[in-house]
């Protein structure tokens, strides 16, 4: 498959356990994050997002974490299954512009899962 | 099915030889964009499309053109490719009003030697 990067930063994790991957962003303007998980050979795939009106958000198993102080970003995965192994990257967008839709990606944090 | 369908998956060219790489969607998406993504770097937005006839460049837009003729076609074109093309790309749609949930295509492994 598709390699998606040799230098990320890695996260090993037990089976069972919770993982935290962590995201800084540099946008003040920012108004909307995402969170989203690339497995090897395929294309991101939307897993949450969060308003800046919001300072946290479930999904299954997922929780997003937004602390517009220190411009921090954080992702939950609750129960860390082999399946959630991959790449996760977070993602900043602005809205209330010409152009509004331009979507801003981190480097990405490998999970790796521990059996 | 819903989904993002990129051509080719993989390609060699040669420096200079004009190429498309095609993007298509099957859920009415408003959005499309096109991405970049090279080792260290995360996705970088070349260029994207928020409805037909409406385009509007990303971060790394040199080197890219691109159309919007129809609503489900977002084609790329590299008219004169150089090797720091050589990188891995994504096209993806989504609805205008949730452009955060974006639909990506499988990509397209492009090398230009």
């Amino acid at each position: 498959g598709e390699s998606v990067g040799l230098h990320l930063p890695t996260l090993s994790v037990q089976e069972g356990d919770n993982s935290i991957i962590n995201c800084a962003y540099s946008n003040s303007a920012s108004d909307y994050f995402i969170w989203y998980k690339q497995e090897s050979g395929k294309g991101p795939q939307f897993i949450i997002d969060i308003r800046s009106n919001m300072d946290k958000r479930q999904g299954q198993r997922v929780t997003v974490l937004l602390n517009k102080t220190v411009k921090h970003l954080s992702l939950q995965i609750a129960a860390t299954q082999p399946g959630d192994s991959a790449v996760y990257f977070c993602a900043e967008g602005a809205t209330g512009y010409s152009s509004a839709s331009k979507i801003i990606f981190g480097s990405g944090t490998r999970l790796s899962i521990r059996p | 099915e819903a989904q993002v369908t990129q051509n080719p998956r993989y390609l060699i060219t040669v420096t200079g030889k004009k190429l498309t790489v095609t993007c298509s969607q099957n859920m009415n998406h408003e959005y499309m964009s096109w991405y970049r993504q090279d080792p260290g770097l995360g996705l970088r937005q070349i260029y994207y499309s928020m409805n037909v006839e409406v385009t509007d460049k990303g971060d790394v837009p040199e080197g890219y053109k691109v159309s919007r003729k129809e609503k489900r076609n977002f084609p790329l074109i590299l008219e004169s490719p150089s090797p720091n093309q050589t990188s891995l790309y994504f096209c993806a749609s989504s609805p205008l009003d949730r452009n955060t949930e974006a639909f990506f295509g499988q990509g397209t492994r492009l090398t230009v030697v």
